[in-house]
């Protein structure tokens, strides 16, 4: 089977770094992504990591730690634009975790 | 142009009605997903096709039952509509499902059961 779990709500100020953390439990593993959801809107694919380690792309980042169970996605820079739904997902299945709410303030 | 369209958009309808949300993709993907998303945001897979075959059938209810007529169509009809099945619904699409290809997803049907 698998878990998923991530944090609900942070709240953030515009230029600020956030991070947002994501530990799954999963019998099979072969990627984890991340999507970023608007509100009323859908998931856009962000990123995607197989591999331990961090993959930078722009202003975002996404680490991945196999043995742990963890990743994370790193926003830098925050623009109001970012205010959003982040979730992360396991490949093996597709299953999604809640995802975490982004609220970015002036 | 659109890559992964569905309609309709939103859908409300009576307890007991059936209902069919239809999805295409002009990707050229092999690949397609239906997904539920409920009030609290949890996105969990529904079903998962690969070159009209299915490949994921999660736990879902027997009234759900998904029609691949050609690889760029992936359409759900439900049967026997409840209360619970309010949700929106996103239809997705990759290039393959054994890589690690990215999905991309439909705008989404907001199905609201009365």
């Amino acid at each position: 089977g698998q878990n998923i779990d991530q944090p609900t709500e942070m709240t953030a100020t515009e230029g600020a770094i956030v991070q947002i953390n994501c530990t799954y439990q999963t019998s099979g593993f072969n990627g984890l992504f991340w999507y970023q959801q608007h509100a009323g809107e859908a998931p856009t694919f962000l990123s995607y990591n197989v591999l331990d380690g961090l993959e930078e792309k722009g202003r975002f980042s996404s680490f991945l730690s196999r043995s742990k169970g963890y990743s994370y996605l790193l926003l830098k820079e925050l623009q109001m634009k970012d205010s959003a739904s982040y979730l992360c997902a396991v490949k093996s299945r597709l299953a999604f975790g809640k995802g975490n709410q982004v609220v970015v303030i002036p | 142009d659109t890559a992964v369209s569905q309609t309709p958009k939103y859908l409300v309808t009576q307890m007991g009605n059936d209902k069919s949300i239809k999805c295409e993709q002009n990707l050229g993907h092999d690949t397609m997903y239906w997904y539920k998303q409920d009030s609290k945001k949890f996105l969990k897979i529904m079903f998962s096709y690969n070159n009209k075959e299915l490949i994921i059938n999660e736990t879902v209810p027997n009234r759900f039952s998904p029609k691949s007529p050609d690889k760029a169509h992936l359409n759900l009809h439900i049967n026997s509509l409840e209360l619970g099945d309010s949700a929106v619904y996103f239809c997705a699409s990759s290039q393959a499902a054994g890589s690690y290809n990215e999905q991309f997803f439909g705008p989404g049907t907001r199905l609201t059961v009365l």
